[in-house]
């Protein structure tokens, strides 16, 4: 089965500075789909970002950008000019494009944006 | 705001119980996907329909159903409560309920179970 592993449970950033969060996924597949989740504190889950495994090109959206390195099963999120509201907690999420198509999750890092 | 609805917000109920959780999908998304977020467990994947059937089970135990209308709103039963059903529950949504959709998310159901 799938896993996914958040090895940071919480991360500190300063205002207007650049942050990484960290994931690592175990699978047997070739083919899949990474996304990386926001929950704030009013606890809905927003969409960030998502990366196809076929695609070398790694993804970006505005100040979100990710590092897929394939062979390594890595996919960390960079935000760059962090901001108060970035403020939140972040789930990265393996999805399989086969296989009963679940989504796994991991358990989350706590991203605290100092002013 | 994700078009995904979920009732009610919050729920406060007692050991033994019932409830039913409701939620309506985006507009045109024929795909409902129901999660439990909880303290020990984390997120975890329960139960997927599409168009009113089931296509995937995840971790959903037995005393738990759900189900898809032709209105295509789906509904969480969960039965015999137990304190440690107390979570957040979400559903999301997508088109077609394929691998390389993304899923949206509603706001949640908070269950306390006392």
């Amino acid at each position: 089965a799938q896993t996914v592993t958040q090895s940071q449970p919480e991360m500190s950033v300063q205002e207007a500075e650049t942050v990484t969060l960290s994931c690592t996924y175990d699978t047997s597949e070739s083919d899949y789909y990474l996304f990386w989740y926001k929950q704030p504190p009013s606890r809905q889950m927003i969409l960030v970002i998502r990366q196809e495994a076929y695609k070398q090109q790694n993804a970006t959206e505005n100040r979100f950008s990710v590092n897929f390195q394939k062979a390594a099963k890595s996919f960390s999120l960079k935000i760059s000019d962090s901001q108060l509201g970035d403020a939140a907690m972040y789930f990265c999420a393996y999805r399989s494009r086969y296989n009963n198509n679940d989504m796994r999750f991991g358990a989350g890092t706590r991203l605290t944006v100092k002013p | 705001d994700s078009g995904v609805t979920q009732t009610p917000k919050h729920l406060i109920t007692a050991t033994g119980q019932r409830v039913t959780l409701r939620c309506s999908p985006r507009s045109g998304d024929l795909s409902v996907y129901w999660y439990q977020q909880s303290l020990d467990q984390g997120l975890q994947f329960l139960i997927q329909y599409y168009n009113g059937e089931e296509r995937a089970k995840g971790n959903i135990l037995e005393r738990f159903s759900a189900q898809q209308f032709p209105d295509l709103h789906s509904e969480l039963n969960l039965s015999s409560l137990e304190l440690g059903d107390s979570a957040l529950y979400f559903c999301a949504s997508s088109v077609e309920g394929v691998g390389s959709e993304t899923q949206y998310f509603g706001p949640g159901t908070r269950l306390l179970v006392l």
